[in-house]
């Protein structure tokens, strides 16, 4: 059964950096894709960023440069670290797995529970 | 970016009814499409993915259709555990985007 826990979540000041953790049980974080989806307070989805089995990282352009994706092997856990940290960015953020049908990762499969992150002074 | 336009933004039906919930694209994007679940205070959970391939466990009720940039998913027969929050998903060129939601309560 493929599980995924997130933590690291919780409040930071404007301008503040936080880095969120998933730990990862039943797929292999570095042969797979992982991505990070948020949601703010009342709203819908958003993508954040996904790893690549290759190891290659994709943001959306309105993220590029603030926020990086990344894992450790050897504790199967992806991070993903944000800087320059916005009231905007307050949501949950979850973490989930991605299928391929294509050769590529197309779908968020397995989710986790998500954790909350609250920018405000 | 591919930007993914979802409608009605609420839809209110009974137990029994057949719905349907469309997923409008900005451009192409084939089949890579997806439709997600979502209950308060839960993660979204994958329904039907590659426009009209239903995931592993998830009711027949629940299709999809779609090509190109017209999306529908249609939930036949609701039954009290499907009133939620639906989003649609593309993917293009390693980029996701999600529709705005669709919250289908009960009339």
């Amino acid at each position: 059964e493929v599980q995924l826990v997130e933590s690291g979540g919780g409040l930071v000041q404007p301008g503040g950096s936080l880095r969120l953790s998933c730990v990862v049980s039943g797929f292999t974080v570095s042969s797979n894709y992982i991505g990070w989806v948020r949601q703010a307070p009342g709203k819908g989805l958003e993508w954040v960023a996904t790893i690549y089995s290759s190891g290659s990282a994709y943001y959306p352009g309105s993220l590029k440069g603030r926020f990086t994706i990344s894992r450790d092997n050897s504790r199967n856990t992806v991070f993903l670290q944000m800087n320059s940290l916005r009231a905007e960015d307050t949501a949950v953020y979850y973490c989930a797995t991605l299928i391929a049908t294509g050769g590529t990762a197309e779908y968020f499969h397995h989710w986790g529970q998500g954790t909350r992150v609250t920018v405000s002074s | 970016d591919v930007q993914m336009t979802q409608s009605p933004s609420t839809l209110s039906a009974s137990i029994g009814d057949t719905v349907t919930i469309t997923c409008r694209a900005s451009q192409s994007i084939g089949t890579w499409l997806a439709w997600y679940q979502q209950k308060p205070g839960k993660a979204p959970k994958l329904l039907i993915y590659k426009a009209s391939t239903l995931e592993s466990g998830v009711s027949s009720r629940f299709s999809g259709d779609g090509f190109g940039t017209e999306f529908i998913l249609t939930i036949k027969s609701l039954q009290p555990d499907d009133f939620a929050t639906y989003y649609c998903q593309s993917y293009d060129n390693n980029a996701y985007s999600f529709g705005r939601g669709t919250k289908l309560d009960i009339k």
